[in-house]
């Protein structure tokens, strides 16, 4: 069982679509991280929340944490083919050092 | 680049050997991790170290230890190796190791049991 839980796990759209992915958890994180990751290369950061309730742009995309701090949520608006990847959330729960990752939304934007 | 350095790039190896990896990490950056990842099971945290203590372990295999060397590089051992253990290995590296910190990865290890 996954801590954090990720969905949908495949997602292919058309370009110029706009979409969300969720990153959900029964925990509280003190912090939560976005990551992309493209076929035979390591995860690369997108962004770091760490507020309940805070939002934050980066471009086309904007990335949600929930209130409580449990979830979060990542919107692509007017995707393009270069957004394709997969996309990986990870929590650090308060008490925990350990970063935990999700099994990722694995997207596609078709040209 | 992440400025992640992870070597050697591919490995192939039998059942039962024994392989190390490799990573040095950001400039700066004291805190080193290491992931595995395969298909079934994603990415998965195994250790951490800060200033060459160990700080954090995940679901690391006793047949696999790790140490990050005054220098702050560190090394990956994998030992009497399964079929399973055929997998992407990542290092990432960070400031420092607090957990709310931002992990740089490493381009990884591709590591073939045969």
């Amino acid at each position: 069982t996954q801590l954090l839980e990720q969905s949908p796990q495949f997602l292919s759209i058309q370009e110029g679509e706009n979409l969300t992915v969720y990153c959900n958890s029964s925990s509280v994180f003190s912090s939560l991280q976005w990551y992309r990751q493209e076929p035979g290369e390591g995860p690369v950061l997108l962004v770091t929340v760490v507020t309940g309730g805070e939002v934050k742009k980066l471009k086309r995309l904007t990335f949600q944490f929930g209130d409580a701090r449990k979830d979060s949520s990542l919107h692509i608006t007017a995707a393009q083919p270069g957004d394709t990847g997969l996309y990986l959330c990870a929590g650090a729960e308060r008490n925990n050092n350990d970063m935990r990752f999700g099994a990722g939304t694995r997207l596609t934007v078709k040209p | 680049d992440s400025g992640v350095t992870q070597t050697p790039k591919h490995l192939i190896t039998a059942t039962g050997q024994r392989v190390t990896l490799r990573c040095s990490p950001r400039s700066g950056d004291l805190s080193v991790y290491w992931y595995q990842q395969s298909l079934d099971q994603g990415l998965q945290f195994l250790i951490q170290y800060y200033n060459g203590e160990e700080r954090a372990k995940g679901n690391i295999l006793e047949r696999f230890s790790a140490q990050q060397f005054p220098d702050l590089h560190s090394e990956l051992n994998l030992s009497s190796l399964e079929l399973g253990d055929s997998a992407l290995y990542f290092c990432a590296s960070s400031v420092s190791g607090t957990s709310a910190n931002e992990q740089y990865f490493g381009p990884g290890t591709r590591l073939t049991v045969t």
